[in-house]
């Protein structure tokens, strides 16, 4: 069974750019996460969707971020205009709530701002 | 609020000795799971185990096995005759109310040949 899937696998871009990151879940999952990993701050949570709605986006940095599921099948998290500082890893999830409570995760895609 | 706290930020060790990797959690529910998950070198999450807060039976999966105890807030990892395949970062896990994961820092193990 495929697993969760994420491209690019690496994006780099420069300071100013609109970068895309892409995701999709594993099929019959309900719930999609987006996480952030960097050296400093170790994984954080950005947002996390429920039957697509955006259920908690309290970890969402700022304005510039922004995370769309407009189907069972495909997420995106846009970061306009990117900075250096939003250089990291970023992983997406999914997991079949209410069931197994586990979330399995994509490859990630590591990001580089120049 | 949850918190996981995995004090060990690295541990180093030689192939076939075992090593544990602590981890204490915090949370006010009584109803929680706990996780471990895998980082290896190529940089995806690898699930490795799940517990409820109501089995608190240790597992054990091969080389690897857990040891839940709620009376002191830890659910610490073992791995057994370690191999260097074993080398990468190690995170627990936790997941109180609602549907999020409050991650530790994690524990990087090198296994050394």
């Amino acid at each position: 069974d495929a697993g969760v899937i994420q491209s690019p696998r690496h994006e780099v871009t420069e300071m100013g750019q609109e970068v895309t990151l892409r995701c999709k879940p594993i099929s019959g999952h309900n719930s999609l996460f987006w996480y952030r990993q960097t050296m400093m701050r170790g994984l954080e949570l950005l947002i996390y969707f429920n039957n697509n709605v955006p259920i908690d986006d309290s970890g969402m940095p700022e304005d510039r971020f922004s995370a769309k599921m407009p189907n069972a099948s495909f997420s995106t998290l846009k970061i306009q205009p990117s900075e250096p500082r939003d250089s990291a890893v970023y992983f997406c999830a999914s997991s079949l709530e209410g069931e197994t409570d586990t979330q399995y995760f994509g490859p990630g895609t590591r990001l580089t701002v120049l | 609020a949850q918190k996981v706290t995995q004090a060990q930020t690295e541990i180093s060790v030689v192939e076939k000795e075992d090593v544990t990797l602590d981890c204490v959690y915090e949370t006010r529910d009584t109803t929680y799971y706990l996780f471990w998950y895998k980082q290896p070198p190529s940089g995806e999450l690898v699930f490795l185990i799940r517990r409820n807060s109501f089995d608190e039976q240790n597992e054990i999966s091969g080389r690897y096995s857990w040891n839940f105890q709620k009376s002191t807030s830890s659910f610490n990892f073992t791995i057994t005759a370690s191999q260097v395949v074993d080398s990468a970062v190690y995170f627990c896990a936790l997941k109180a109310a609602g549907n999020k994961l409050t991650f530790g820092g994690g524990t990087r193990v090198l296994v050394k040949p």
